[in-house]
């Protein structure tokens, strides 16, 4: 079972680029999260989207957008990269919002903004 | 302020040995708490979860973790660790409706000693 499949694994960025982080998942959950992971830090919910074509913020929006056009991927966009945004990105995806269903996490994508 | 504390940013204890590892919360509703794991290169897997009920909470790979309320405390502890148990450990807490609400602690990365 593949879960939750993020691409790329690492990437480097040059200040001011953009790129589209990738996140699909093949459960048929309803609910994916965007994570950001600072070192010595708990993770930080960045976007979430509680079904195709919805999507709304979390504690750390800015700098970033996504979109939800299927059930199954959940694009995260940086359109201008700043060092700030250096961190280690999670996808996760659960079928209900509810905390007693768990949340099922991508590997994550290294992110180095230079 | 909702906060999730883990006193310890780094513990290492040998193969064979007993663990605890602490979490503190300040929580203003009724918290469903929870601890995950992180293996190097991978995304957060769920060891254990608490709502209600039994204060003392079994999870998988032998990990149990106990309620206090008095002490706003939910602290993982397993009997005897075993090398793979090496992995960064992640308190967190929020409410049972809505997951994306859950707030992560800063972590503890567990080092197992030969």
């Amino acid at each position: 079972n593949a879960g939750v499949t993020q691409t790329p694994k690492f990437r480097i960025l040059k200040i001011g680029q953009s790129m589209t982080l990738q996140c699909t998942q093949d459960m048929n959950h309803n609910y994916m999260y965007w994570y950001r992971q600072d070192p010595g830090m708990g993770l930080k919910l960045i976007y979430y989207s509680v079904g195709a074509g919805i999507t709304d913020k979390g504690e750390v929006p800015n700098g970033y957008n996504v979109s939800r056009s299927t059930t199954e991927d959940f694009p995260l966009r940086l359109e201008l990269a700043a060092p700030s945004q250096t961190s280690v990105y999670f996808c996760a995806s659960s079928y209900t919002d509810r905390s007693n269903q768990p949340q099922h996490f991508g590997d994550g994508t290294r992110l180095s903004i230079l | 302020a909702q906060s999730v504390t883990q006193p310890d940013i780094h513990i290492t204890v040998s193969e064979g040995a007993s663990l605890e590892l602490r979490c503190n919360y300040s929580y203003g509703a009724t918290p469903y708490l929870f601890w995950y794991v992180q293996s190097p290169g991978q995304g957060l897997q769920l060891l254990l979860k608490y709502f209600s009920g039994d204060t003392l909470v079994q999870g998988i790979k032998g990990f149990e973790a106990e309620f206090k309320r008095s002490q706003s405390s939910f602290n993982l502890r397993k009997p005897s660790v075993h090398w793979s148990d090496a992995a960064e450990y992640f308190c967190a807490v929020g409410p049972y409706s809505s997951a994306s609400k859950i707030i992560f602690g800063s972590g503890t990365r567990l080092s197992i000693r030969p």
